[in-house]
């Protein structure tokens, strides 16, 4: 069974601070995506990225970047110089590929408390 | 801007009242989901649904049900609400395939006092 777990459960920094977030997953599959979201206090999950398990170039959105690590097992986040508006909780979800429809189901960690203090 | 929709974003309900928590979608996906998050739990899967009139228990189903007769709409339903069923509850819809991610809603808080 996919597993995916986020050691940290809770993350404070001071803004300006950079700050990894840790995933580490487990599949049997050799096909695979992984997926972080943000939810901020308003409570809507939102995505900020989709990686398959094929391309282990890592990714980098404005201060936002991503370390894809297959020998590892691990999709890390990483927040350079974080903001206030940073302050969110991070899910990190790993979805396994096969037919379409029955395994559309995300699995998720359990998230990360970020406070970014001013 | 497409988007998932949830009714109520607070409901207070009484213990042992029947309640009904309204999720739709505009982006004509084929899946949707139930979650409820709790602090320390993470996002727990309640029920899903592959297609119109189907429907799968998820990892929490008990004291649940669902009903999804359109497409766009996905009702989470609680039977007899009871307080340990006080929760934040998010809706989520995807196009079928695994490289697609959700949607989320706003979630509802949920009280059953």
């Amino acid at each position: 069974a996919q597993k995916v777990t986020q050691a940290q459960t809770e993350i404070s920094v001071v803004e300006k601070e950079d700050v990894t977030l840790d995933c580490v997953y487990e599949t049997r599959d050799t096909t695979y995506y992984l997926f972080w979201y943000k939810q901020p206090p308003s409570g809507e999950l939102v995505f900020l990225i989709r990686r398959n398990s094929f391309d282990e170039q890592n990714e980098i959105s404005g201060r936002y970047s991503w370390n894809f690590q297959k020998s590892t097992s691990s999709f890390n986040f990483t927040i350079t110089a974080s903001q206030v508006v940073d302050s969110a909780v991070y899910f990190c979800a790993l979805s396994e590929a096969g037919s379409s429809g029955a395994n559309s189901k995300l699995t998720f960690g359990k998230g990360i408390t970020l406070s970014v203090r001013p | 801007d497409v988007k998932v929709t949830q009714s109520s974003r607070y409901l207070v309900k009484r213990t042992g009242e029947k309640v009904f928590l309204e999720c739709v979608q505009d982006m004509d996906h084929e899946n949707m989901f139930w979650y409820r998050q709790d602090p320390g739990l993470g996002l727990r899967l309640i029920y899903f649904s592959y297609d119109v009139k189907m429907k799968e228990k998820g990892d929490i189903p008990e004291g649940y049900s669902v009903s999804r007769e359109k497409k766009e709409r996905f009702s989470l339903i609680l039977e007899s609400a009871s307080t340990n069923q006080t929760s934040m509850y998010l809706c989520a819809s995807s196009l079928s395939g695994v490289r697609y991610g959700y949607t989320f809603g706003s979630g509802t808080r949920l009280t059953v006092v």
